[in-house]
């Protein structure tokens, strides 16, 4: 069975500080993706990232990057330059797409990290 | 609008109530997902719909629960005789490409319904 774990449950950082998100996952398949969503307090679920197994190059977009290391199956989500705006809960999840499922991208998501950024 | 649509936004419903839950998703996408979401947890998988097929109900609590997309467009959840336990936001999902394999399938989540049962 999948499982992601995000040990974090809340972290406060003061603005401009740099943050990490951690998430470790589980899975017994080769072929997966993992994923990053923000949950603003709305409730929408906006999609950060997706990357899958194959591809362990590491992503940057603008303020965000995001680390996938196989050997410690870890999936790390880092904000630089934090802004108030970054508060929200930010949700890892995986998915196990092999070809038994029907293509059922069905996602597996972790407890989440309630970001808050002090101004 | 162009994103995954959910209503109502909000529904209070007394205990042994049935309640339906409406998704429109974005337009032309085959893939549709339904997840809830308790207080303070990750959102959890209910049921899968490609086009109008639902492939996999694994995820759904119990026989209260049932789903349907009659038409492979919108989808509409419905649960009946509630309980207190199944007070939570209740997430529509929607992606174009039926396989998870096709590069950049990205899945949208509405806003959600947040059903409380008292």
């Amino acid at each position: 069975a999948q499982k992601v774990t995000q040990a974090q449950t809340e972290i406060s950082v003061v603005e401009k500080e740099d943050v990490t998100l951690d998430c470790v996952y589980e899975t017994r398949d080769t072929t997966y993706y993992l994923f990053w969503y923000k949950q603003p307090p709305s409730g929408e679920l906006v999609f950060l990232i997706r990357r899958n197994s194959f591809d362990e190059q590491n992503e940057i977009s603008g303020r965000y990057s995001w680390n996938f290391q196989k050997s410690t199956s870890s999936f790390n989500f880092t904000i630089t330059a934090s802004q108030v705006v970054d508060s929200a809960v930010y949700f890892c999840a995986l998915s196990e797409a092999g070809l038994s499922n029907f293509g059922n991208e069905k996602l597996t998501f972790g407890t989440g990290t309630r970001l808050t950024i002090i101004p | 609008g162009a994103g995954v649509s959910q209503s109502p936004r909000y529904k209070v419903a007394k205990r042994g109530q049935d309640v339906a839950l409406r998704c429109d998703p974005i337009s032309g996408h085959v893939s549709l997902f339904w997840y809830q979401q308790a207080l303070g947890q990750g959102p959890e998988f209910l049921t899968y719909f490609q086009n109008e097929a639902q492939l996999d109900k694994s995820g759904l609590p119990s026989d209260r629960f049932f789903a349907e997309r009659p038409e492979g467009s919108v989808s509409t959840l419905k649960i009946q005789r509630t309980q207190q336990e199944d007070s939570a936001v209740y997430l529509c999902a929607s992606s174009l490409f039926s396989s998870a394999q096709v590069s950049g399938n990205t899945i949208y989540f509405g806003e959600g319904s947040w059903l409380t049962v008292v």
